[in-house]
């Protein structure tokens, strides 16, 4: 079968770096995004990794290592707005729907 | 510009009655894809559309499951005969091209009781 694994919660306080992790088992690997989704609200683009090595956007990096099938998003200086779930999704072939692990719940406290 | 749209946010229907979900994806947008959420889950894929290709339904739980896409456009997904299984909030993403990043909706919250 084809799977994702995310640890379920992470807890952290304001201004800290937070790494939630992802492996992935599926049948072809195209690429890695990752989304986040606030309580009733729709998931948000956030990162993608097609290639081994680290992404940044502002406070969020994500990285990939596709000979170990994993990554990880980096959200560094918390704020209290980061709690949220955060999702990874794998793209086994180009344009085909995303596979999602079950999701991270953030939070993050003052 | 305006984002993924769904309708309604909501819909509460009785067991065995048939419902019908509304997605209006980004304009020019040619994929657009449907996904379901369970309370507490990640998001499972149901249905890929790709402009006048053949849709993918590979994740379509059951054959009471059924989508359509008018004119590489607006898409609707209808469940018949609904469960109390089929309570979720279902989900409507688009992207440029079949290649490019998806962009959600805020979702219809179903419940059938």
């Amino acid at each position: 079968g084809q799977s994702l694994e995310q640890p379920s919660e992470v807890t952290a306080v304001e201004g800290a770096i937070v790494q939630i992790n992802c492996t992935y088992q599926t049948s072809g690997f195209y690429g890695l995004s990752w989304y986040q989704q606030h309580d009733g609200g729709a998931p948000t683009f956030l990162s993608y990794n097609a290639l081994d090595g680290l992404e940044e956007t502002g406070r969020f990096s994500s990285f990939l290592s596709r000979s170990d099938s994993y990554g990880y998003l980096l959200l560094q200086e918390l704020q209290m707005k980061d709690s949220a779930s955060y999702f990874c999704a794998v793209s086994t072939v180009a344009g085909t729907a995303l596979i999602f692990g079950k999701g991270t719940t953030l939070s993050v406290s003052s | 510009g305006a984002g993924v749209s769904q309708s309604p946010s909501n819909k509460v229907t009785e067991k065995g009655k048939d419902v019908e979900l509304r997605c209006d994806p980004i304009s020019g947008h040619t994929a657009l894809y449907w996904y379901r959420q369970s309370l507490g889950q990640g998001l499972e894929f149901l249905i890929y559309f790709q402009g006048n290709s053949a849709p993918d339904k590979s994740g379509l739980p059951s054959d009471r499951f059924s989508a359509e896409r008018t004119g590489g456009s607006v898409s609707t997904l209808t469940i018949q005969r609904t469960q109390q299984e089929d309570s979720a909030v279902y989900l409507c993403a688009s992207s440029a091209t079949s290649a490019d990043t998806q962009y959600f909706g805020p979702g219809t919250r179903l419940t059938v009781l």
